[in-house]
């Protein structure tokens, strides 16, 4: 089983829409996490962290629930240039070790 | 400021050859992360660095491949012999360890193996 798993995907959403992903860890130990974006043959970048408390940043909605080991992504009024794949991070050990998910693929249509 | 680099962006190789990619983290980063991606796999961890020592190897997928770190400015890793199956994207990645901070990815090496 993969430490980090997401649904690949893809979601074909209309603009406007509310999508949300969410992505579930294996390991109880790990103590951050993140959502990082990558298009289409580019590296992927710093989205947003993911606080236990929940956490909004525009558009986008980050939640953590530690008890069933499941981060969450939201994304409200999508826009076409959303459209890329989300990558969740779990961080866990002494050294920060970064482990990602497969991503999930999202592509908003007009 | 410059990010990550990597070099070569791409690379295309016979089977059998070696392959050596390298990757030259932001200054001041002292944790450094292998990455490699594909369609099936998406990215997997190869091996990290923690000022310059290995902290974990266990992604390595066998013997043709090993990582060096030999200062902290620079990092490599290589495939000998390289294989097919072994074509994939690399990216390298660097952080600064001691708070858990946004890591920054290089540009990738895409390989082709043929």
């Amino acid at each position: 089983r993969k430490e980090v798993e997401q649904d690949p995907g893809p979601f074909n959403v209309p603009e406007g829409a509310t999508v949300a992903f969410n992505c579930t860890y294996s390991n109880s130990a790990s103590q951050s996490f993140f959502w990082y974006r990558q298009d289409c043959r580019k590296e992927p970048k710093l989205l947003m962290s993911v606080y236990s408390s929940g956490n909004e940043d525009g558009r986008f909605t980050a939640q953590l629930n530690r008890a069933s080991q499941y981060i969450s992504l939201l994304i409200r009024d999508s826009k076409l240039s959303d459209s890329a794949t989300y990558l969740c991070v779990a961080v866990s050990g002494g050294y920060n070790k970064l482990i990602f998910g497969a991503g999930t693929r999202l592509a908003v249509h007009p | 400021d410059a990010g990550v680099i990597q070099s070569p962006r791409h690379e295309v190789t016979e089977m059998g050859q070696e392959v050596t990619l390298r990757c030259k983290p932001i200054s001041g980063h002292n944790s450094l992360f292998w990455y490699r991606q594909t369609m099936m796999r998406g990215l997997e961890l190869l091996i990290y660095f923690n000022n310059n020592v290995p902290i974990d190897d266990s992604g390595m997928p066998e013997d043709r491949f090993s990582a060096k770190m030999p200062n902290a400015s620079f990092s490599t890793l290589k495939i000998q012999p390289s294989e097919p199956r072994d074509s994939a994207v690399y990216f390298c990645a660097s952080t600064r360890q001691g708070r858990i901070s946004e890591a920054f990815f290089g540009q990738g090496t895409r390989l082709t193996v043929v």
